[in-house]
């Protein structure tokens, strides 16, 4: 199996700052890279697919990059309602899919 | 609007099975697969496996491949999974999510809200 690795596993940071996470795939996967966000309590929601195509409707801070085993996800000025858990998921290995560990973002 | 709508709360005792539903609407079911995502109290996403919304095939992760199933009904737009021999390791919400493929790029776009299921003697 695809193995995915998040770093860091938390972060704190302050509204209107630049944030960075990193997701790291145990063997190439191309562009096959998918970014999550969830909010406690909540089902997860689709951010980014295919490493770096923001989903109808996600804004623009948001964008992902990357291919072949490392990929980012970056947020570019934190708002309040970005505070969650972020997911990165790979569809290379399509149809058996695996998670990295998630990464929670958290106020400073 | 597109949507998957799931069964309510389970408590099973060990041993026990337990079979989650899935009903979309708003789109047409046999043209995309659902995903299973289960998620145990405060820990991270483990995807469970994948069912076909046109044939019924399926892809199960191997920790639970030897006691899960997933099913679909086209004729009620709904997917089931079942979940066999339960300890308290299967504690968890379990999500339904629409597999969607763009350019032969995967990911999961509607999710359910989720299904607690609680394994207690």
């Amino acid at each position: 199996d695809i193995q995915m690795t998040q770093s860091p596993s938390s972060l704190s940071a302050s509204v209107g700052d630049r944030v960075t996470i990193t997701c790291r795939a145990s063997q190439s996967i191309s562009s096959h890279l998918n970014w999550y966000q969830q909010k406690p309590g909540e089902a997860p929601k689709v951010l980014i697919y295919a490493a770096s195509s923001l989903q109808s409707g996600v804004p623009s801070r948001f964008s992902g990059s990357g291919s072949g085993t490392d990929f980012t996800l970056t947020i570019s000025s934190l708002q309040p309602e970005d505070f969650a858990t972020y997911y990165c998921q790979q569809s290379y290995s399509t149809p058996t899919w695996t998670f990295g560990q998630g990464t929670k973002v958290e106020i400073k | 609007q597109v949507q998957l709508v799931q069964s309510g709360a389970e408590v099973k005792k060990p041993g026990a099975s337990v079979k989650v539903s899935c009903k979309a609407s708003g789109y047409t079911f046999t043209k995309y697969g659902i995903s299973w995502v289960r998620q145990a109290p405060g820990q991270g996403l483990e995807w469970m496996g994948w069912v076909s919304g046109s044939h019924g095939s399926t892809n199960y992760a191997q920790k639970v491949q030897d006691r899960v199933s997933m099913t679909t009904d086209t004729s009620t737009s709904t997917a089931y999974m079942e979940l066999r021999s339960l300890t308290s390791d299967d504690t968890a919400v379990y999500y339904c999510a629409r597999a969607v493929v763009i350019m032969s790029y995967y990911y999961m776009d509607v999710w359910g809200k989720g299904t607690t299921v609680t394994v207690s003697s």
